[in-house]
C-alpha cells in the first residue's frame, strides 16, 4: 500500500458544527502532516506529527485541533469554523525528514456556510 | 530560512514543444529539492526529486530536472508537452532542520492543442 487516504472527499459544515478530517497511511510512515490549500496558492503547513508526537503547530487556530490515535492514522478536528477556513486540506506522511519527500492524499475540499 | 522561487506563475505551451518550468532555490547547504504536480481538485503527486545522488534527475511522465549549483537553480523539463500535462506544479525544498517542506507559489502549466 503506497497511498494515503483521506475522507471525506467533500464536506460542507455550519460555522457552529464540529466535524472531522480522517487521514490514513499503512506505509509505516513516522511522520505526518495537515496542509491547508487555498485557491490558486500553495499548500500551508499547519501541524506536524513525529512518532505520533506533535512536533510543529504553525500558530493555527484553535478551533483545529489534531490529533494521532496511532501510527497510520491521523484526525483533524474542526469546530466553529469561519467560512475563510474553506479550503482543500492536504494530508501527508513521511519516512521522515531529508530526502524521502511526503506522500499527498487527495484531499477534503472544506465548505464552511 | 531554505525557500525556492519559481519564475512565472503561468506558463503556456503547444503540444509537442518543450516543456520549461524554472525554480531557484536558497539554500546555504546542499538542499533536497523536489518536484510535485497537481492536477485540478486533486493531492499532490511527486514528480522527482534530488537528493545529491545525481545532478540530472529522471521523473515520472517524462520530465527530468537539473540540479545547477552554480545558478541555485533546479528546472523541471520535458521535451514534449501532451494536453495531459495541464496542472499546477510546485517546486519544494525540504528543511535540514525539522523536515518542513517549503513550496514555492506554483506555476500552472497550459498545452494548447
Amino acid at each position: 500500500d503506497t497511498e494515503v487516504t483521506q475522507t471525506p472527499k467533500h464536506l460542507v459544515m455550519g460555522m457552529t458544527n464540529k466535524k472531522s478530517l480522517k487521514c490514513e497511511q499503512h506505509m509505516g510512515h513516522r511522520a505526518m502532516y495537515w496542509y491547508k490549500q487555498k485557491a490558486k496558492k500553495p499548500p500551508e503547513l499547519m501541524f506536524v506529527y513525529s512518532y505520533e508526537k506533535l512536533s510543529i503547530n504553525e500558530s493555527v487556530p484553535s478551533r483545529f485541533s489534531p490529533e494521532c490515535p496511532n501510527s497510520s492514522l491521523l484526525n483533524l478536528h474542526l469546530h466553529a469554523l469561519q467560512p475563510e477556513d474553506s479550503a482543500l486540506y492536504l494530508c501527508a506522511s513521511s519516512q521522515g525528514a531529508g530526502s524521502y519527500g511526503y506522500t499527498f492524499g487527495s484531499g477534503t475540499r472544506l465548505t464552511v456556510v | 530560512a531554505q525557500s525556492v522561487t519559481q519564475l512565472g506563475s503561468h506558463v503556456s505551451v503547444s503540444e509537442g514543444a518543450l516543456v520549461l518550468l524554472r525554480c531557484n532555490y536558497s539554500s546555504s547547504v546542499p538542499p533536497y529539492l523536489f518536484w510535485y504536480v497537481q492536477y485540478p481538485n486533486q493531492g499532490l503527486q511527486l514528480l522527482l526529486k534530488y537528493t545529491s545522488a545525481a545532478t540530472l534527475v529522471k521523473g515520472i511522465n517524462g520530465f527530468e530536472a537539473e540540479f545547477k549549483k552554480s545558478e541555485t537553480s533546479f528546472h523541471l523539463t520535458k521535451p514534449s508537452a501532451h494536453m495531459s500535462d495541464a496542472a499546477e506544479y510546485f517546486c519544494a525544498v525540504m528543511e535540514n532542520q525539522g523536515g518542513k517542506l517549503i513550496f514555492g507559489q506554483g506555476t500552472e502549466l497550459s498545452v494548447k492543442p
